[in-house]
């Protein structure tokens, strides 16, 4: 009965370096989502996948990012060459099936610290 | 496309008194309106959503919200406030993408606060 797991849960990282993000939705949802929530904002969208089909990235600010969900359960996002304005929470969220009235389960969250 | 506007960042009320928070949404096909809460550092939970049907939807936590299509607005009322509602409120609004999928977009949210 766990929730969306996301980590880590704080994450401080150099200019320039890479990072993985985690994401554990919750078992047998299909769809999973990725949002970045900068300070004082709300969560803008990034990426969206239905099993391990990435059906849209429409949200990714750049091809420094890159999501996957190779086998359609836990996701990664990853931010390559990382910069400052990258800083902000990303959220993981999933929801049981495709469905645009299902609820979304949020993750806490993992808040991105770029120096 | 669609999306939210919410009318004030912050909004302070009396324990016991009145909670309202405005919400207005931009939507060129019938909508489906989310309400979500964020508790400090915590993820976003759902509080309420309307899809279809009965207007006035009722959440968790004493929280209920109207749907009113003639002033395209979906605000967030509770009758009495409580110290343990001090959060974030978020209103959203869903988007039926082409793939069947939905879009969520949000808010930039209303932090509450109940003072004593």
């Amino acid at each position: 009965g766990a929730g969306v797991s996301q980590s880590p849960r704080y994450k401080v990282a150099k200019r320039g370096q890479d990072v993985a993000l985690r994401c554990d939705p919750i078992s047998g949802h299909v769809s999973l989502f990725w949002y970045q929530q900068a300070l004082g904002q709300g969560p803008e969208f990034l990426t969206y996948f239905q099993n391990e089909a990435q059906l849209d990235k429409s949200g990714l600010p750049s091809d420094r990012f890159f999501a996957e969900r190779p086998e359609g359960s836990v996701s990664t996002l990853k931010i390559q060459r990382t910069q400052q304005e990258d800083s902000a929470v990303y959220l993981c969220a999933s929801s049981p099936g495709p469905s645009y009235n299902s609820p979304l389960h949020f993750g806490n969250g993992t808040r991105l610290t770029v120096t | 496309a669609q999306s939210v506007t919410q009318l004030g960042s912050h909004v302070s009320v009396s324990e016991g008194a009145l909670v309202l928070l405005r919400c207005n949404y931009s939507s060129s096909v019938p909508p489906y309106l989310f309400w979500y809460v964020q508790y400090p550092n915590q993820g976003l939970q759902l509080l309420l959503k309307y899809t279809t049907g009965a207007t006035l939807v009722k959440g968790i936590n004493g929280f209920e919200a109207e749907f009113k299509k003639s002033e395209t607005s979906f605000h967030l009322t509770k009758p009495s406030a409580h110290m343990s509602d001090a959060a974030e409120y978020f209103c959203a609004v869903s988007d039926r993408r082409s793939g069947g999928y939905q879009k969520v977009t949000f808010g930039i949210g209303t932090k509450l606060q109940v003072i004593p």
